[in-house]
C-alpha cells in the first residue's frame, strides 16, 4: 500500500536554529499537508499545499514557516529559527481528490 | 469555524466488550470524516473514511456511522482485544485542510 514518508523521525536542535523536515508524499497525489502535535494535545492543521502554492494556512503557520516542493517528489517544511515552543511531533499528509488523508509517521523535533 | 469534540476522552474496557466511540462537528459542510488509530508517540493510522453522501463504513470489527446533518460518527468496535488498546481520532475534512477531534484513550484490558 502506497505510504507518505517522513525523514528524519527524529530531529533535535538546538534554540534559533533552522531545520528542514523531509516528506515524500504519495506519487499521484495533488494535495499536501503538514500538521503539528505538540506533547499530550490536538493535532493542529498548519498548511495545505496544491498546484505549487499555499491554498490553506492556520494562525500558526507564521513567517518562521514556509513551505516548498522542491522537485516532483518531495514536501518540505522549513522553520527558520527554532524556538522552543515549536518543539512537536509533525506529520506531513497528502490525498488525491475526494480520498482521505495518508499520513505519514511524523518527525519528532525538539529544540533545546 | 470547524469543532471536533469527541467522547468519551478516555474509555476503560475488558476484553471482549463491544464499544462505541463518538464524535460531533459544528459544521456539516464537509466533504468526509476519518477515523485514525494513534499508538503513544506514533503516527496516525486510517481506519475508515466515510464521504459526506455515505452512511456508514466497515472494515472488520470496525463500523463507523456519520450523520451529517446532526454533526456526529460513532465508531463501533466489536469483540474489542488488548491490542485495540490507542488513541482514536476523528477529522473531519472542509475546506482545504481537516479538524481533528481531540482523541478517545481506550484501554482494553485482558
Amino acid at each position: 500500500e502506497p505510504e507518505v514518508t517522513q525523514t528524519p523521525s527524529h530531529q533535535v536542535t538546538q534554540m534559533g536554529q533552522e531545520v528542514i523536515l523531509r516528506c515524500v508524499p504519495i506519487s499521484n497525489h495533488l494535495y499536501f499537508y503538514w500538521y503539528r502535535q505538540i506533547l499530550g494535545q490536538k493535532v493542529e492543521f498548519l498548511v495545505s499545499f496544491y498546484n505549487n502554492e499555499i491554498s490553506e494556512k492556520s494562525e500558526i503557520f507564521d513567517d518562521q514557516f514556509s513551505v516548498e516542493r522542491p522537485d516532483g517528489s518531495n514536501f518540505t517544511l522549513k522553520i527558520r529559527s527554532t524556538k522552543l515552543e515549536d518543539s512537536a511531533m509533525y506529520f506531513c499528509a497528502s490525498s488525491g481528490s475526494g480520498s482521505g488523508y495518508t499520513f505519514g509517521s511524523g518527525t519528532r523535533l525538539t529544540v533545546v | 469555524k470547524q469543532e471536533v469534540t469527541q467522547i468519551p476522552a478516555a474509555l476503560s474496557v475488558p476484553e471482549g466488550e463491544n464499544l462505541v466511540l463518538n464524535c460531533s462537528f459544528t459544521d456539516s459542510a464537509i466533504y468526509n470524516l476519518q477515523w485514525f488509530r494513534q499508538d503513544p508517540g506514533k503516527g496516525l493510522t486510517s481506519l475508515l473514511l466515510i464521504q459526506s453522501s455515505q452512511r456508514e463504513q466497515t472494515s472488520g470489527r470496525l463500523n463507523a456511522s456519520l450523520d451529517k446533518s446532526s454533526g456526529r460518527s460513532t465508531l463501533y468496535i466489536a469483540a474489542s482485544q488488548p491490542g485495540d488498546s490507542a488513541t482514536y481520532l476523528c477529522a473531519v475534512r472542509h475546506d482545504q485542510k481537516v479538524t481533528f477531534g481531540t482523541g478517545t484513550k481506550l484501554q482494553v484490558i485482558p
